[in-house]
C-alpha cells in the first residue's frame, strides 16, 4: 500500500518564488526523507527528518514535519529554473526499505 | 566514494523475451540493494531488496525474479517479458540495517512491444 502521497500532484511558478510541497502519510514512522528527480534519471537524496525532529534546514530546502497529523512539508525558497524536477517523500519504518508517493511535478517558469 | 551502476540504459524487448538488468555498487561493502519500477509520471513501486547475499525479499508477486550472486550484485531478470513489464527500472543501495538515505542508480528504461 502506498505510505506517502504527495501533495499538489503538479505545481507551476514563477523563478523567484517559493515552492511548497506536502506530504501525507499512514502508519507510523522512524524517518521522512525527500527524494529530487530529473526527467528520465535517478533520485537523489535532498533531506531526511526523523520522526523525533520537527524542522530541518538545508540550504533554500526546509522541511517540517508533524507526526500528529502524519504530514510534512517541503519549501523550496528563491526558486530557479534549475529546480524544475518531481520531488518525492519516502517513509522508513525500520524494515530497512522505504515506501515513496507519487510525486510533485515541480516547474519554474523562467 | 561509492557508485552505482546500471545497465543497460535502455532496452526495446519482444513480448516473450528475457530479461536481465544488471547493478553494481562499487566503494562499499554489504549494503542493501533495492530494485524499484517507476511507470511514466508516477512514483517509485519497490520490487524486491536484498539485505545479502542469495537473499531476495519480494515485494510484488509478478513477472520478475530478483537474485544476488555477488555482495555488490543485484540482477533483475524475467523468463518471458509482457507489455506491462515496460517501465523505468532503478536500482539503489544503502548501507546496511539502515532506513536512511538511499543512493540511486542512473535507471534502465525497458519497452516491450
Amino acid at each position: 500500500s502506498q505510505q506517502g502521497e504527495e501533495d499538489p500532484q503538479a505545481l507551476s511558478i514563477q523563478e523567484g518564488e517559493n515552492a511548497t510541497m506536502n506530504c501525507s502519510y499512514k502508519t507510523s514512522i522512524n524517518n521522512l526523507q525527500w527524494y529530487r528527480q530529473n526527467s528520465g534519471r535517478g533520485l537523489v537524496h535532498l533531506i531526511l527528518i526523523r520522526s523525533n525532529e520537527r524542522e530541518k534546514h538545508s540550504g533554500r530546502l526546509r522541511v517540517t514535519l508533524d507526526t500528529s497529523k502524519k504530514s510534512s512539508s517541503l519549501l523550496i525558497t528563491a526558486s530557479r529554473a534549475a529546480d524544475t524536477a518531481s520531488y518525492f517523500c519516502a517513509t522508513g519504518r525500520g524494515a530497512q526499505k522505504l515506501v515513496f508517493g507519487q510525486g510533485t511535478r515541480l516547474t519554474i517558469n523562467p | 566514494s561509492q557508485t552505482i551502476h546500471q545497465w543497460p540504459a535502455t532496452l526495446v524487448q519482444p513480448v516473450g523475451s528475457p530479461l536481465s538488468l544488471e547493478c553494481t555498487v562499487e566503494g562499499t561493502s554489504n549494503p542493501n540493494l533495492y530494485w524499484y519500477r517507476q511507470a511514466a509520471g508516477r512514483g517509485l513501486q519497490l520490487l524486491f531488496y536484498s539485505v545479502g547475499i542469495g537473499q531476495i525479499s519480494s515485494e510484488v508477486p509478478q513477472n520478475l525474479s530478483a537474485s544476488r550472486p555477488q555482495d555488490r550484485q543485484f540482477i533483475l531478470s524475467s523468463k518471458k517479458l509482457l507489455l506491462s513489464d515496460s517501465g523505468f527500472y532503478l536500482c539503489a543501495w544503502t548501507s546496511s540495517g539502515s532506513t536512511d538515505e538511499q543512493f540511486f542508480g542512473p535507471g534502465t528504461r525497458l519497452t516491450v512491444l
